[in-house]
Protein backbone atom coordinates (compact mmCIF):
# COMPACT_ATOMS: atom_id res chain seq x y z
CA UNK A 1 0.00 0.00 0.00
CA UNK A 2 0.93 3.80 -0.31
CA UNK A 3 3.59 5.15 2.13
CA UNK A 4 5.15 8.23 2.34
CA UNK A 5 8.44 8.47 4.45
CA UNK A 6 9.63 11.75 5.70
CA UNK A 7 13.74 12.40 6.07
CA UNK A 8 16.25 14.89 6.76
CA UNK A 9 18.54 16.25 9.45
CA UNK A 10 16.33 16.87 12.55
CA UNK A 11 18.37 19.90 13.81
CA UNK A 12 19.03 22.94 11.66
CA UNK A 13 21.01 25.80 13.00
CA UNK A 14 19.49 29.27 13.02
CA UNK A 15 19.70 31.74 9.29
CA UNK A 16 20.53 28.33 7.63
CA UNK A 17 18.67 25.96 5.02
CA UNK A 18 16.25 23.03 6.17
CA UNK A 19 15.50 20.68 3.77
CA UNK A 20 13.58 17.42 3.98
CA UNK A 21 12.83 14.86 1.69
CA UNK A 22 9.86 12.55 1.37
CA UNK A 23 9.87 8.89 -0.32
CA UNK A 24 6.84 7.30 -1.71
CA UNK A 25 6.64 4.11 -2.16
CA UNK A 26 3.65 1.75 -3.40
CA UNK A 27 2.78 4.29 -5.75
CA UNK A 28 4.09 7.36 -8.03
CA UNK A 29 4.26 10.49 -7.51
CA UNK A 30 3.29 10.60 -11.61
CA UNK A 31 0.41 9.60 -10.99
CA UNK A 32 -2.55 11.59 -12.75
CA UNK A 33 -5.07 13.46 -10.15
CA UNK A 34 -2.71 13.06 -7.18
CA UNK A 35 -0.90 16.25 -5.56
CA UNK A 36 2.17 16.30 -3.14
CA UNK A 37 2.71 18.36 -0.48
CA UNK A 38 4.24 19.31 3.09
CA UNK A 39 2.12 20.47 6.38
CA UNK A 40 4.17 21.36 9.82
CA UNK A 41 3.01 21.22 13.36
CA UNK A 42 5.01 23.36 15.70
CA UNK A 43 4.73 21.68 19.21
CA UNK A 44 2.10 21.64 21.12
CA UNK A 45 -0.19 23.32 18.19
CA UNK A 46 -1.89 23.32 14.93
CA UNK A 47 -1.32 22.34 11.19
CA UNK A 48 -0.19 24.42 8.57
CA UNK A 49 -0.04 24.31 5.19
CA UNK A 50 3.28 24.84 3.57
CA UNK A 51 2.72 23.98 -0.28
CA UNK A 52 1.72 21.82 -2.75
CA UNK A 53 3.25 20.28 -6.03
CA UNK A 54 0.68 19.58 -8.62
CA UNK A 55 0.70 16.86 -11.23
CA UNK A 56 0.93 19.36 -13.93
CA UNK A 57 4.70 20.62 -12.28
CA UNK A 58 2.72 23.35 -11.02
CA UNK A 59 3.61 24.53 -6.98
CA UNK A 60 1.70 26.38 -4.91
CA UNK A 61 3.32 27.60 -1.60
CA UNK A 62 1.63 28.97 1.69
CA UNK A 63 1.91 32.81 1.29
CA UNK A 64 2.77 33.41 4.75
CA UNK A 65 5.69 30.99 3.62
CA UNK A 66 6.52 31.40 0.01
CA UNK A 67 9.33 33.74 0.07
CA UNK A 68 11.33 31.26 1.84
CA UNK A 69 9.95 27.90 0.37
CA UNK A 70 10.86 25.76 -1.91
CA UNK A 71 9.46 22.29 -3.09
CA UNK A 72 10.54 20.01 -5.62
CA UNK A 73 10.45 16.24 -7.11
CA UNK A 74 12.89 13.99 -8.67
CA UNK A 75 9.99 12.10 -10.29
CA UNK A 76 12.63 9.11 -11.51
CA UNK A 77 13.39 8.34 -7.54
CA UNK A 78 9.85 8.71 -6.63
CA UNK A 79 10.82 11.45 -4.33
CA UNK A 80 9.85 15.60 -3.35
CA UNK A 81 11.32 17.43 -1.29
CA UNK A 82 11.03 20.64 0.37
CA UNK A 83 13.63 23.54 1.32
CA UNK A 84 12.95 26.40 3.57
CA UNK A 85 15.69 29.25 4.39
CA UNK A 86 16.45 31.56 6.53
CA UNK A 87 15.18 29.10 9.33
CA UNK A 88 14.55 30.83 13.34
CA UNK A 89 13.24 28.79 15.92
CA UNK A 90 9.33 29.72 15.14
CA UNK A 91 10.62 27.36 12.04
CA UNK A 92 10.95 24.18 14.91
CA UNK A 93 7.93 22.02 13.92
CA UNK A 94 7.35 18.06 12.86
CA UNK A 95 7.01 17.83 9.22
CA UNK A 96 4.65 16.17 7.64
CA UNK A 97 4.46 15.30 3.69
CA UNK A 98 1.02 14.47 2.28
CA UNK A 99 -0.81 13.22 -0.48
CA UNK A 100 -4.07 15.31 -1.79
CA UNK A 101 -6.48 13.65 -4.49
CA UNK A 102 -7.95 17.14 -4.96
CA UNK A 103 -9.66 19.86 -3.80
CA UNK A 104 -7.48 19.02 -0.59
CA UNK A 105 -8.69 15.37 0.04
CA UNK A 106 -5.27 14.96 1.92
CA UNK A 107 -5.98 11.13 2.36
CA UNK A 108 -2.23 10.00 3.24
CA UNK A 109 0.35 11.33 5.68
CA UNK A 110 4.16 10.62 6.34
CA UNK A 111 5.17 9.84 10.04
CA UNK A 112 6.06 13.21 10.15
CA UNK A 113 10.13 14.41 11.07
CA UNK A 114 10.86 16.61 14.08
CA UNK A 115 12.86 19.34 12.92
CA UNK A 116 14.32 21.61 15.65
CA UNK A 117 15.77 25.06 15.01
CA UNK A 118 18.86 25.60 17.57
CA UNK A 119 22.55 26.98 17.13
CA UNK B 1 -7.98 32.86 3.39
CA UNK B 2 -11.05 31.27 4.90
CA UNK B 3 -11.41 31.45 8.92
CA UNK B 4 -12.05 27.97 10.30
CA UNK B 5 -13.39 28.04 13.76
CA UNK B 6 -13.85 25.08 15.92
CA UNK B 7 -15.62 24.67 19.45
CA UNK B 8 -14.91 24.11 21.90
CA UNK B 9 -11.03 23.70 22.66
CA UNK B 10 -11.23 20.91 24.84
CA UNK B 11 -13.44 18.63 25.28
CA UNK B 12 -13.77 16.16 28.30
CA UNK B 13 -15.96 13.08 27.72
CA UNK B 14 -16.82 10.02 29.73
CA UNK B 15 -16.14 6.75 27.98
CA UNK B 16 -19.73 5.75 25.97
CA UNK B 17 -21.41 8.97 26.38
CA UNK B 18 -21.85 11.17 22.89
CA UNK B 19 -19.13 13.90 21.89
CA UNK B 20 -19.97 16.59 19.11
CA UNK B 21 -17.47 19.05 17.55
CA UNK B 22 -18.57 22.31 16.02
CA UNK B 23 -16.74 23.76 13.25
CA UNK B 24 -17.62 27.43 11.66
CA UNK B 25 -16.13 29.08 8.32
CA UNK B 26 -15.88 32.07 7.34
CA UNK B 27 -17.42 31.95 4.01
CA UNK B 28 -19.72 29.15 2.27
CA UNK B 29 -17.82 26.20 1.34
CA UNK B 30 -20.01 25.24 -1.23
CA UNK B 31 -18.03 25.00 -4.23
CA UNK B 32 -18.88 26.02 -7.90
CA UNK B 33 -19.59 22.51 -8.89
CA UNK B 34 -21.95 21.75 -5.96
CA UNK B 35 -19.43 20.08 -3.45
CA UNK B 36 -18.47 21.37 -0.13
CA UNK B 37 -14.92 20.65 0.74
CA UNK B 38 -15.02 19.92 4.25
CA UNK B 39 -12.94 17.17 6.04
CA UNK B 40 -12.36 15.91 9.46
CA UNK B 41 -9.18 15.03 10.58
CA UNK B 42 -7.90 12.81 13.95
CA UNK B 43 -4.53 13.53 15.18
CA UNK B 44 -3.67 10.49 17.88
CA UNK B 45 -1.03 11.66 20.42
CA UNK B 46 2.25 10.91 19.14
CA UNK B 47 0.95 9.96 15.74
CA UNK B 48 -0.07 11.61 12.28
CA UNK B 49 -3.51 12.89 11.57
CA UNK B 50 -5.73 10.49 9.83
CA UNK B 51 -8.53 11.66 8.01
CA UNK B 52 -12.47 10.24 9.46
CA UNK B 53 -14.87 12.19 6.80
CA UNK B 54 -14.48 13.67 4.12
CA UNK B 55 -17.07 16.08 2.02
CA UNK B 56 -18.76 16.83 5.20
CA UNK B 57 -20.16 13.41 5.90
CA UNK B 58 -18.60 10.94 4.06
CA UNK B 59 -16.99 8.19 6.33
CA UNK B 60 -12.65 6.87 5.53
CA UNK B 61 -12.90 3.91 4.58
CA UNK B 62 -11.89 1.85 8.21
CA UNK B 63 -13.89 4.48 9.82
CA UNK B 64 -16.03 2.98 12.51
CA UNK B 65 -19.51 4.09 12.06
CA UNK B 66 -19.65 5.99 15.57
CA UNK B 67 -18.02 8.68 14.08
CA UNK B 68 -20.43 10.99 11.78
CA UNK B 69 -20.41 14.55 10.01
CA UNK B 70 -22.93 17.07 8.90
CA UNK B 71 -23.38 20.19 8.25
CA UNK B 72 -23.49 22.70 5.08
CA UNK B 73 -22.64 25.97 3.95
CA UNK B 74 -20.55 27.30 6.85
CA UNK B 75 -21.78 25.32 9.73
CA UNK B 76 -20.21 21.60 10.00
CA UNK B 77 -20.58 19.31 13.25
CA UNK B 78 -18.57 15.70 14.11
CA UNK B 79 -20.57 13.30 16.21
CA UNK B 80 -19.09 10.56 18.57
CA UNK B 81 -22.03 8.75 19.51
CA UNK B 82 -20.12 6.71 22.35
CA UNK B 83 -16.89 7.63 22.89
CA UNK B 84 -13.94 5.18 23.06
CA UNK B 85 -10.61 5.22 24.59
CA UNK B 86 -9.11 5.37 21.31
CA UNK B 87 -10.79 8.43 19.85
CA UNK B 88 -9.19 10.64 22.44
CA UNK B 89 -6.71 13.10 20.58
CA UNK B 90 -6.95 16.26 18.67
CA UNK B 91 -9.94 16.46 15.97
CA UNK B 92 -9.05 18.89 13.21
CA UNK B 93 -11.72 20.11 10.30
CA UNK B 94 -10.26 21.52 6.80
CA UNK B 95 -11.67 22.98 4.38
CA UNK B 96 -10.59 22.58 1.21
CA UNK B 97 -13.30 24.46 -1.21
CA UNK B 98 -11.32 27.90 -1.37
CA UNK B 99 -7.62 28.70 -1.97
CA UNK B 100 -5.75 27.91 0.10
CA UNK B 101 -7.21 25.40 2.05
CA UNK B 102 -7.17 26.07 5.92
CA UNK B 103 -7.55 24.04 9.32
CA UNK B 104 -9.30 24.46 12.33
CA UNK B 105 -7.86 25.14 15.50
CA UNK B 106 -8.19 21.86 16.57
CA UNK B 107 -10.71 20.20 19.63
CA UNK B 108 -8.52 18.31 22.01
CA UNK B 109 -10.57 15.31 23.05
CA UNK B 110 -9.83 13.45 26.78
CA UNK B 111 -11.57 10.98 28.46
CA UNK B 112 -12.72 12.45 32.44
Amino acid sequence: QLQLQESGPGLVKPSETLSLTCTVSGGSISSYGYFWGWIRQPPGKGLEWIGTLYYSGNIDYSPSLKSRVTISADRSKNQFSLKLSSVTAADTAVYYCFRDSGHWAIDMWGQGTMVTVSS
Amino acid sequence: EVVMTQSPLSLPVTLGQPASISCRSSQSLVSSDGNTYLYWFHQRPGQSPRRLIYKVSNRDSGVPDRFSGSGSVTDFTLKITKVEAEDVGVYYCLQGTHWPGTFGQGTKVEIK
